[in-house]
C-alpha cells in the first residue's frame, strides 16, 4: 500500500480557515486520496475524496497538487466540533477489499 | 436512517469465553467490514464482505468469525477470547459505488 505522511499535530482559532497537508510521494495512478475523521471516542466519519481534481463538499474542501504526490484538506471556518484527528488515506480503486490503512493522523486542536 | 449501529457499547469478558458483536446498517450498503483499533494506533482490518453470503479474511483475521446472511446485519464472533483482543470495534458500510465508507459508534471490549 502507498503511504501517506501527515505532520502529527497542528492547532487553529475558531472561525478561522484550517489547511491540513498530506504528503503521499508514492501514488499510484488509480489511488483515491481520502480524508476521514475521528473524533474523540467515536468512529471515523467520512469527510472527502478525490482522484484528480480539486472537490468540494458541504464538510470540506481538497486540493490535490498537479503531480498528485500532495494534497491539502481545506476546512473553511473551524469550529470546536472539527477538533479530531485527521486521515489521510489512499484507497487503490482497484482493490477488491476497499481496506482503509489508517495511519497516525493529524491531532487538530481549534482554540476558541 | 439510523445509519450504522453496534451493540454492546462496552463488554468485558473472561480469558477464553465467547462472545457475538452485533452491527446492523439500515442503508441498504452492500459492502460491511470490521475494524479493531487498539491504543494509540490506527484502525486494523478485520473481516469483510461485498454482499450477503460473501465474506472475506482482512488483514487481522485470527480470533474471529464473520457471516452475512442477510445485506443489514454482519455479526463478528469471537470465538475464545484472549487479551490480545482487548480492543475497540469499529462496524463500517458502504455503497461499493460510492467509496464513502460509514462507521458506527463502536464495542470497547476487554478481555480480563
Amino acid at each position: 500500500d502507498a503511504k501517506t505522511t501527515q505532520p502529527n499535530s497542528m492547532e487553529s482559532n475558531e472561525e478561522e480557515p484550517v489547511h491540513l497537508p498530506c504528503n503521499h510521494s508514492t501514488i499510484s495512478g488509480t489511488d483515491y486520496i481520502h480524508w476521514y475523521r475521528q473524533l474523540p471516542s467515536q468512529g471515523p466519519e467520512y469527510v472527502i475524496h478525490g482522484l484528480t481534481s480539486n472537490v468540494n463538499n458541504r464538510m470540506a474542501s481538497l486540493a490535490i497538487a498537479e503531480d498528485r504526490k500532495s494534497s491539502t484538506l481545506i476546512l473553511h471556518r473551524a469550529t470546536l466540533r472539527d477538533a479530531a484527528v485527521y486521515y489521510c488515506i489512499l484507497l487503490n480503486s482497484g482493490g477488491s477489499n476497499y481496506k482503509l490503512t489508517f495511519g497516525k493522523g493529524t491531532l487538530l486542536t481549534v482554540n476558541p | 436512517n439510523a445509519g450504522v449501529t453496534q451493540t454492546p457499547k462496552f463488554q468485558v469478558l473472561k480469558t477464553g469465553q465467547s462472545m457475538t458483536l452485533q452491527c446492523a446498517q439500515d442503508m441498504n450498503h452492500e459492502y460491511m467490514s470490521w475494524y479493531r483499533q487498539d491504543p494509540g494506533m490506527g484502525l486494523r482490518l478485520i473481516h469483510y464482505s461485498v454482499g450477503a453470503g460473501i465474506t472475506d479474511q482482512g488483514e487481522v483475521p485470527n480470533g474471529y468469525n464473520v457471516s452475512r446472511s442477510t445485506t443489514e446485519d454482519f455479526p463478528l464472533r469471537l470465538l475464545s477470547a484472549a487479551p490480545s483482543q482487548t480492543s475497540v470495534y469499529f462496524c463500517a458500510s458502504m455503497h461499493l459505488s460510492s467509496y464513502e465508507q460509514y462507521f458506527g459508534p463502536g464495542t470497547r471490549l476487554t478481555v480480563t
